[in-house]
Formats: structure tokens, C-alpha cells, sequence
């Protein structure tokens, strides 16, 4: 069965840019969570989805977005980049079943802002 | 503030001997427990995980031990193999946020043939 897949896996764009971000789940994972990580605050909550609707959101800013299709795959979206957005971007997804609530990480996409 | 800690930066075992990695979590609420490994440049690897109602889980080298009165969980790997050296997250979540997952900041285990 193929993993988690993201795409693109580097990205470089410049301060107040906007950029968007894919992720497609493991086949018939319904569950998608996104993760900033930084050298600093470490692996953080973004958002999760589930059956296209966000289901929990976790502390940043409203420039940071996302949305699910009806296949699972999802996007999140950075408005106003900022240096500090400058991270690895990680998607997870989940099966969902009773206590099977493991997440299976992508590679991630390393986003560097200038 | 953390709700999951890692107190160990970096921990450095013999090949052969057992490594433990200990987390500790202040939040009561938490339910379900997991561990993750990294290597540079990958996203994190699920290894095994652990629920509230348990205080054992074991998965082949790796055994994972809950003390929920100690808010205290502890992952051992044995023997411990060079393959072995990554970064190591202890994660927790709520029922009912199981997609949320909260992260410690990681241990770095470094295993030495």
C-alpha cells in the first residue's frame, strides 16, 4: 500500500507570497492532520480533516488554511508568508477506526521563505 | 507551556543493550499515547502506541510502559541496534481530538556498535 505522499518537497518563496501545499492519505484513510515543525517549537498541531471538514485546529494564525476532497486529499494554504513560516510542513493521515488511531506521517515539504 | 516532555536531548547506548526513552505529560485528559521515530530529511515513523486503559504494550524489540498516576511513559528498545539511532517523539492525545496529536520535543538516541 503507498504511504503518504506530499507534494511539492521543496519550496523557496519570498516573504508575502502565498503558497499551497498537497497532500494525498494512504488509501481509504478519511483522517488528514497537518503539522508545522521548527527548530524551536518542535512538531505543531496546524488543522485535521475528516470527510472534507476541519475537525480541529490548533493555535496559529487565520493566513494558515486548508481544505479536504472528497477523495481525502488535502491542501493547506499560506497567506502573507512570513520568515517565520520558514518550516517543514508535515501531513499525517489516520485510519479511524475505534481505538486505530495511528497517524502515518508524509516526508513533508521543507518551505523556506526569503 | 509543554504538555509533553522530553526531558533528554540526546541519549548515547551501546549496540546490544537496552536504550530506554522516558516523556512525561502533564495533562490529565490525555488517553491514547504513541511513539515516533525520525531520520533527517523524513517525515516521523509510527512505532507502537500505548491506551490509558493499558500500562504495557509491547511490539516485537520495543515495549512501551504507562504509569498514568506518574503521568509517565517510557519506551524500550532491546537489544538496541545501530539502525536504531534517530530522533525518538513521545505524542499524546484526547479522545475526541485523536487527530491532534501533541508533541514532545524529541530525544536523540545514538546507538554505538
Amino acid at each position: 500500500k503507498a504511504g503518504v505522499t506530499q507534494t511539492p518537497r521543496y519550496l523557496i518563496k519570498t516573504r508575502g507570497q502565498q503558497v499551497t501545499l498537497s497532500c494525498s492519505p494512504i488509501s481509504g484513510h478519511r483522517s488528514v492532520s497537518w503539522y508545522q515543525q521548527t527548530p524551536g517549537q518542535g512538531l505543531q498541531f496546524l488543522f485535521e480533516y475528516f470527510s472534507e471538514t476541519q475537525r480541529n485546529k490548533g493555535n496559529f494564525p487565520g493566513r494558515f488554511s486548508g481544505r479536504q476532497f472528497s477523495n481525502s486529499r488535502s491542501e493547506m494554504n499560506v497567506s502573507t508568508l512570513e520568515l517565520g513560516d520558514s518550516a517543514l510542513y508535515l501531513c499525517a493521515s489516520s485510519l479511524v477506526v475505534a481505538a486505530d488511531y495511528e497517524q502515518y506521517f508524509g516526508p513533508g515539504t521543507r518551505l523556506t521563505v526569503t | 507551556d509543554q504538555q509533553v516532555k522530553q526531558n533528554s536531548p540526546s541519549l548515547s547506548v551501546q549496540e546490544g543493550r537496552i536504550s530506554i526513552l522516558n516523556c512525561d505529560y502533564t495533562n490529565s485528559m490525555f488517553d491514547y499515547f504513541l511513539w515516533y521515530k525520525k531520520y533527517p530529511a523524513e517525515g516521523p515513523t509510527f512505532l507502537i502506541s500505548i491506551s490509558s486503559i493499558k500500562d504495557k504494550n509491547e511490539d516485537g524489540r520495543f515495549t512501551v510502559f504507562l504509569n498514568k498516576s506518574a503521568k509517565h511513559l517510557s519506551l524500550h528498545i532491546v537489544p538496541s541496534q545501530p539502525g536504531d539511532s534517530a530522533v525518538y517523539f513521545c505524542a499524546a492525545s484526547v479522545s475526541g481530538s485523536q487527530g491532534n496529536l501533541i508533541f514532545g520535543k524529541g530525544t536523540k538516541l545514538s546507538v554505538k556498535p
